[in-house]
């Protein structure tokens, strides 16, 4: 079974810049989670998917950031514009039901430098 | 209240060795804790998770010990080898949350031969 795909997995931007991350959940999988891991931190969530419908994006910054997931498939996160603060690893995972807990399953992350 | 407290920040053990790793929450609506094992460049793995129902949980060389009373679990690596040197994160999630996995700040893990 093929895991979650996350592209890029680098980003190098500057400023102001914008810049988007794609995330492939596993198959079968309706929810799926965008979290922002900082350095030398856990990650933090950012935004929450049950299939199409965002149903907890109160950690998202809506100024400059904004997701989709179309279709209840792919999901794509986006910065715009770009901050030095942005600067972390963005990692998406996804969940289906155990019968007693979600686990969830994460992908690679995407590492983006904001200079 | 979110807040789930992690310590040691990192932690050197010899091979074959006990490494111990302890996490506190305050929230009693917490009733799912998880640990993640997170190697360089890749994303965290779920190794072993507990609920408060039960004060210990044993997966392999893998355990948690699990204090309700307290409001702290614990993981601990018997026979600790070199290819468990990584950063682990212990977690809380509960329904009311809505799976919400709450975090602490890591651990990271160095086993030397």
């Amino acid at each position: 079974e093929a895991g979650v795909v996350q592209s890029p997995r680098y980003k190098i931007i500057e400023k102001k810049q914008p810049v988007a991350f794609w995330c492939n959940p596993i198959s079968g999988h309706n929810t799926l989670y965008w979290y922002r891991q900082n350095l030398g931190q856990g990650p933090e969530l950012l935004i929450r998917y049950e299939n199409e419908e965002a149903v907890d994006d109160s950690q998202l910054p809506k100024d400059r950031f904004s997701a989709e997931r179309l279709k209840g498939v792919d999901s794509t996160l986006k910065i715009q514009p770009a901050e030095l603060g942005d600067s972390a690893v963005y990692l998406c995972a996804s969940s289906h039901w155990q019968g007693s807990y979600n686990e969830q399953f994460f992908g690679p992350g995407t590492r983006l430098t904001v200079l | 209240q979110q807040q789930v407290k992690q310590s040691p920040q990192s932690l050197i053990v010899q091979k074959g060795g006990i490494s111990i790793i302890n996490c506190a929450y305050e929230n009693t609506a917490f009733d799912y804790f998880p640990w993640y094992q997170q190697f360089p460049g890749k994303g965290p793995a779920l190794l072993i998770a507990i609920r408060p129902d039960v004060s210990e949980k044993k997966e392999g060389r893998f355990t948690i010990s699990f204090n309700k009373s307290a409001k702290q679990f614990s993981l601990h690596i018997m026979d600790s080898q070199p290819g468990d040197s990584a950063t682990y994160f212990c977690a809380a999630s509960g329904n009311w949350n809505t799976d919400k996995l709450i975090f602490g700040t890591g651990t990271r893990l160095q086993v030397f031969p």
